[in-house]
């Protein structure tokens, strides 16, 4: 089992719908988690933190987390073409070691 | 202020030769990190470093790889003798000393080729 899946997509949204990206994780200890931003042959942009259960917002950004079930998502809402890019679950198990997905590959179609 | 930068952006060795990947990182961030992308892959952790000391390791794949951070700035990374299996982009991150939790900015990366 990895420890960090995402479904690699490509996931195809039309212009203004919401994008909705999964991530699980397998280490219940894992204490912070991110959601990175990768266009391609860029650097991986952080867009994304949170550390506790529950919702966190951020312009159209929306996190959530549920530590029992080891499980993080990504909601963009109002999606633009420019969000088209890799959207990379990174989880931090304590330390420095943050431990990251395969990325999501998100088109949003105009 | 600037971003961390990698040198080069590209290399393209053939295998049994040594290549030399250079991270510049945010002045006055002590924690620098390695990471590296083969393709198809997840970027994956190679080490760890505050300021000058090695924190962790654990991720570097053999000893054909070698870290260093002389004087706790800048970083480099050795691969000596270069294998076709290490071709991929090596990212560079780095984030200030402090919470446990703290983001770290990455590189634009270095995108080896090994032929």
């Amino acid at each position: 089992q990895k420890e960090v899946e995402q479904n690699s997509g490509p996931l195809s949204v039309p212009e203004g719908a919401i994008a909705s990206l999964n991530c699980t994780y397998s280490d219940r200890g894992s204490q912070s988690f991110f959601w990175y931003r990768q266009y391609s042959g860029k650097s991986p942009e952080l867009i994304m933190s949170i550390y506790s259960n529950g919702d966190k917002e951020d312009g159209r950004f929306t996190a959530q987390l549920n530590k029992a079930s080891q499980y993080v998502s990504l909601l963009i809402r109002d999606s633009q073409p420019s969000d088209s890019a890799t959207y990379l679950c990174a989880v931090n198990t304590g330390g420095f070691k943050t431990i990251f997905g395969a990325g999501t590959r998100l088109f949003v179609k105009a | 202020e600037a971003g961390v930068t990698q040198f080069p952006s590209h290399s393209v060795i053939e295998k049994g030769q040594t290549v030399t990947l250079r991270c510049d990182p945010i002045s006055g961030h002590d924690n620098l990190y390695w990471y590296r992308r083969v393709m198809g892959k997840e970027i994956k952790f190679l080490l760890h470093f505050v300021k000058e000391s090695k924190q962790d390791e654990s991720g570097m794949p053999n000893n054909r790889f070698l870290a260093e951070r002389t004087g706790g700035t800048y970083s480099t990374l050795k691969v000596q003798p270069a294998e076709l299996e290490d071709s991929g982009v090596y990212f560079c991150a780095s984030s200030p000393l402090g919470a446990l939790n703290t983001e770290a900015f990455f590189g634009q990366g270095t995108r080896l080729t090994v032929v």
